[in-house]
């Protein structure tokens, strides 16, 4: 059964903390998506990573980065949060190459600025 | 990608067969439909992709119309658990790099007892 596990379901920070969102995979997929959704935006992608060490900023990439050190895990880092930046977070993964592949999605972070 | 019309919300008896309908008229000839459901809190879950030809799998099935301008998902047997947020999607099977995905309102799918 495919896997995809986030290091917390809800977490609560305070404005200026640094913060990793941690994500891993037991897949052995190439790619892994970060998204965050939030009412009434639906699903925007904030970085992807095709390789380790990898990344390629997605549409929302200000205020974030990333960090691929390990094929398996891929992390998502605040660097100093901030109350717009409330949201749930996503941890998506697939197999890469031309093809049809669908994307296997984590539980979710629910992560709350203070 | 190509967009897509769902209805916002809809109501379906636990057992019976649901049927979500999707509008996907600009669809170009190497888009794929694509579906996907969230569940309340959770992530969302992948389940079911065609082309042109219908498709089913241990989760639903995928009528695509033959113009490809529509399309319908069924459950067959919906029970309480499938109650969630049904998204259409469409777009190009690229190299995964890039390979985003945007979903819309979706449709909001309550089963009843």
């Amino acid at each position: 059964d495919v896997k995809v596990t986030q290091s917390s379901r809800y977490l609560v920070k305070r404005t200026g903390e640094k913060v990793f969102l941690e994500c891993v995979q037991d897949m052995d997929h190439e790619n892994m998506f970060w998204y965050r959704q939030d009412p009434g935006l639906g699903l925007r992608l904030i970085y992807f990573s095709y390789d380790v060490k990898m990344k390629e900023k997605g549409d929302i990439p200000e205020g974030y980065s990333v960090s691929r050190e390990k094929k398996e895990r891929f992390s998502l880092i605040l660097e100093s949060a901030s109350t717009n930046q409330t949201s749930m977070y996503l941890c998506a993964s697939s197999l890469s190459g031309q093809g049809t592949y669908e994307q296997y999605f984590g539980p979710g972070t629910r992560l709350t600025v203070t | 990608d190509a967009k897509t019309t769902q209805p916002p919300s809809m109501d379906c008896a636990e057992g019976r067969a649901a049927n979500l309908p999707c509008n996907h008229s600009t669809i170009s000839g190497n888009e794929y439909v694509y579906w996907y459901r969230q569940i309340h809190s959770q992530g969302p879950q992948y389940i079911i992709h065609g082309l042109k030809n219908n498709e089913t799998n241990e989760m639903a099935s995928l009528i695509i119309t033959e113009d490809r301008k529509s399309s319908t998902l069924i459950l067959p047997h919906a029970t309480l658990r499938d109650t969630a947020v049904y998204y259409c999607i469409v777009r190009v099977a690229v190299k995964a790099a890039g390979n985003k995905l945007t979903f819309g309102g979706g449709t909001r799918v309550l089963v009843k007892p």
